[in-house]
């Protein structure tokens, strides 16, 4: 079957700490994403990437680091920087352009002890 | 700039009677998708409708149906006969030119019995 995974599904990291969130995906999409959730809020973009090799900075793209090496991989990586990590992580992926072809990982949920 | 605004904090129905969740959105882009998804507690992200800037016809799924209105930029999603499993987030989005999809800040739908 074809989709996104998100691993891992919880997490807990000490303070000061990088941690890589995984999103792989299977659907031969070109355009991968991730978006920061905070509790009660909306979607956040952090990262964004439209064919492999590149990727573009989201609104809160600080304290964040990302790589696109292969099409189907698009890892997340929280680092020490990010002053308040702890949120519930989404990766979406989509064919390109305007079109209705969307999905959405089952998300990450980063706790920072 | 892309932006998609929902100006509904949140919103109550009774069960088996019809709702409407507001969505306006911005873009310089003749080409575009709008996305509406809805999100329960556990956190999945699940797609409920899409609507494409040349579709000449409203979109409709089963009890969702959007109000369409080009020249507003508006996107107002419609649930029909609401049900208790409606009650969750609700996000409007929209994807376009650089492929970068954009997300409202949500409507937290409460569907009473």
């Amino acid at each position: 079957d074809g989709g996104i995974t998100q691993s891992p599904k919880y997490l807990f990291r000490k303070e000061g700490q990088n941690v890589t969130l995984s999103c792989e995906q299977n659907l031969n999409h070109d355009a991968m994403y991730w978006y920061r959730q905070d509790p009660g809020q909306g979607l956040r973009l952090i990262y964004y990437s439209q064919i492999v090799n590149d990727f573009q900075k989201g609104d809160i793209a600080e304290g964040y680091s990302v790589s696109r090496e292969k099409k189907e991989s698009f890892p997340l990586t929280v680092t020490s920087a990010q002053k308040n990590p702890t949120a519930f992580y989404l990766c979406a992926s989509s064919i390109g352009g305007p079109t209705g072809e969307l999905f959405f990982g089952e998300g990450s949920r980063l706790t920072v002890l | 700039a892309q932006k998609i605004t929902q100006t509904q904090p949140g919103m109550f129905v009774q069960e088996k009677e019809a709702v409407t969740l507001d969505c306006t959105y911005d873009t310089s882009d003749q080409s575009y998708g709008l996305f509406w998804y809805k999100q329960p507690s556990s956190g999945e992200m699940i797609f409920l409708i899409y609507q494409g800037s040349y579709d000449e016809q409203n979109a409709t799924e089963g009890r969702y149906s959007l109000n369409f209105q080009k020249a507003r930029k508006s996107t107002n999603l419609v649930i029909s006969a609401s049900q208790l499993g409606d009650s969750a987030m609700y996000f409007c989005a929209m994807i376009s030119g650089f492929q970068k999809l954009v997300f409202g800040t949500g409507t937290r739908l409460l569907v009473s019995p």
